[in-house]
């Protein structure tokens, strides 16, 4: 069964700091590892990353995957009152069906 | 980016009745997928929306509770049968485009509580 790990399930930080938040994946027929983040009900889409090692950046948030580990972290520099929110990591398989980890609630203090 | 329209929004509903959810897509696309969040848990999928054909169903979710239709390329329907409380959840039509890898975006979601 394919199974995606998200830690930490919480954080609390201030505005400013730079968090990392992280992602492990067993999925059968690997395609593809996505980031989501998700303030109400719908997941806004963030990243999807398929190869190893290259950064992928928007603004202050960037992500990386690392196939030979299984994983992926996602970081927030600079962060925001409006980055609160939950951080959904998701594990593309075969048949384009997407497997979520629980999420990471990161609250942002100003 | 993509436009996924979603109704309702939210409902609340008595045990014993259904719900139908209505997901309509702006242009084309290879998939369309239904999740369900329950309170505090992550998503979860449903099935997969068949155009013209049978829902492929995930193990755990079944036709005759979560009966689905697909009639034609940007639009689908999920029903939620004889409501139980245990169906209060949030429900996520979701799709994915052509010329896409295996990106999704999503509706903006329904908010069920049965009573």
């Amino acid at each position: 069964e394919d199974k995606v790990v998200q830690s930490p399930l919480s954080l609390v930080v201030h505005e400013g700091d730079t968090v990392t938040l992280n992602c492990s994946y067993e999925v059968t027929n690997f395609r593809s590892l996505l980031w989501y983040k998700q303030e109400k009900k719908a997941p806004t889409f963030l990243f999807m990353l398929t190869s190893s090692g290259i950064e992928k950046k928007s603004g202050r948030l960037s992500s990386i995957l690392d196939k030979k580990e299984l994983s992926s972290i996602l970081n927030i520099t600079a962060t925001q009152t409006g980055d609160s929110a939950i951080y959904l990591c998701a594990s593309g398989g075969s048949n384009y069906k997407l497997t979520f980890g629980k999420g990471t609630l990161l609250t942002v203090n100003p | 980016s993509a436009v996924i329209s979603q109704k309702p929004s939210r409902d609340i509903c008595q045990r014993g009745t259904s719900l139908t959810i209505q997901c309509q897509v702006d242009s084309q696309v290879t998939m369309m997928f239904w999740y369900r969040q329950q309170p505090g848990q992550s998503l979860t999928l449903i099935a997969t929306a068949n155009q013209g054909s049978e829902a492929t169903y995930e193990s755990g979710f079944v036709i005759d509770k979560f009966p689905i239709s697909r009639p034609n390329l940007t639009f689908s329907t999920l029903t939620v049968s004889n409501l139980s409380p245990e169906d209060s959840s949030i429900y996520l039509c979701s799709a994915v485009y052509r010329g896409m890898n295996t990106e999704a975006f999503f509706g903006q979601g329904t908010r069920l509580t049965v009573v």
